[in-house]
């Protein structure tokens, strides 16, 4: 089945450590996103790439960094310049050429403490 | 950048009845997208709307593009308990970047 894969659901770190959150998609598609939610808020860009090996920042990218060395996969380092890691972290994907529509993986919850 | 005003912000109602919530924007928009977020779960893509007037339905959910461009509206009918989560509007502004802009979310809870 196609689709968005995000790991581990479910994150735990101490502060003062990076952590990296891995999302995989087998759409094809060329652009992926990294959101950030908070509870009551909606969804902040965080970063985004239109294709491999080239990526920009969001809304909210300060503490944050990425890479993207294959089509399919976009990990996204939280660094502990982050301020406030402790958030529920969306990836997404969409095509190109009109195809916008953005299709959002599971999420992961990283909690640091 | 573009504001998008979603309402209400939350919803409280018994199953079975009907719901409506609409989002408006200061820009004119070319594309509108209706997602469903589950609890601890990824949105998830309901409707897609691409042209000004433009009404479509999946199963019980309906939702238009309105007619100014600059607005739309989610309908859904004969509420069910499962109806319950966060609905999010968002939209692509013409000529603007291809990243939609997401309203802040309609939260939804169905008593039974």
């Amino acid at each position: 089945d196609g689709g968005i894969t995000q790991s581990p659901k479910y994150l735990f770190r101490k502060e003062g450590q990076n952590v990296t959150l891995s999302c995989e998609q087998n759409l094809n598609h060329d652009a992926m996103y990294w959101y950030r939610q908070d509870p009551g808020q909606g969804l902040r860009l965080i970063y985004y790439s239109q294709i491999v090996n080239d990526f920009q920042k969001g809304d909210i990218a300060e503490g944050y960094s990425v890479s993207r060395e294959k089509k399919e996969s976009f990990p996204l380092t939280v660094t502990s310049a982050q301020k406030n890691p402790t958030a529920f972290y969306l990836c997404a994907s969409s095509g190109s050429q009109g195809a916008y529509e953005q299709y959002f993986g599971p999420g992961t919850r990283l909690t640091v403490t | 950048g573009q504001q998008l005003n979603q309402s209400p912000q939350s919803m409280f109602i018994q199953e079975g009845e009907d719901v409506s919530m609409n989002c408006t924007s200061s820009s004119i928009f070319n594309t509108w997208l209706w997602y469903k977020q589950d609890p601890g779960e990824g949105p998830v893509l309901l409707i897609a709307l691409y042209k000004a007037g433009e009404l479509t339905s999946n199963g019980r959910l309906t939702a238009q593009f309105g007619i100014t461009r600059k607005d739309s509206f989610l309908n859904i009918s004969a509420s069910i308990p499962s109806d319950v989560g966060i609905y999010f509007c968002a939209g692509r502004a013409s000529g603007g970047s291809y990243i939609p802009t997401f309203g802040r979310g309609t939260s939804l809870i169905v008593h039974p």
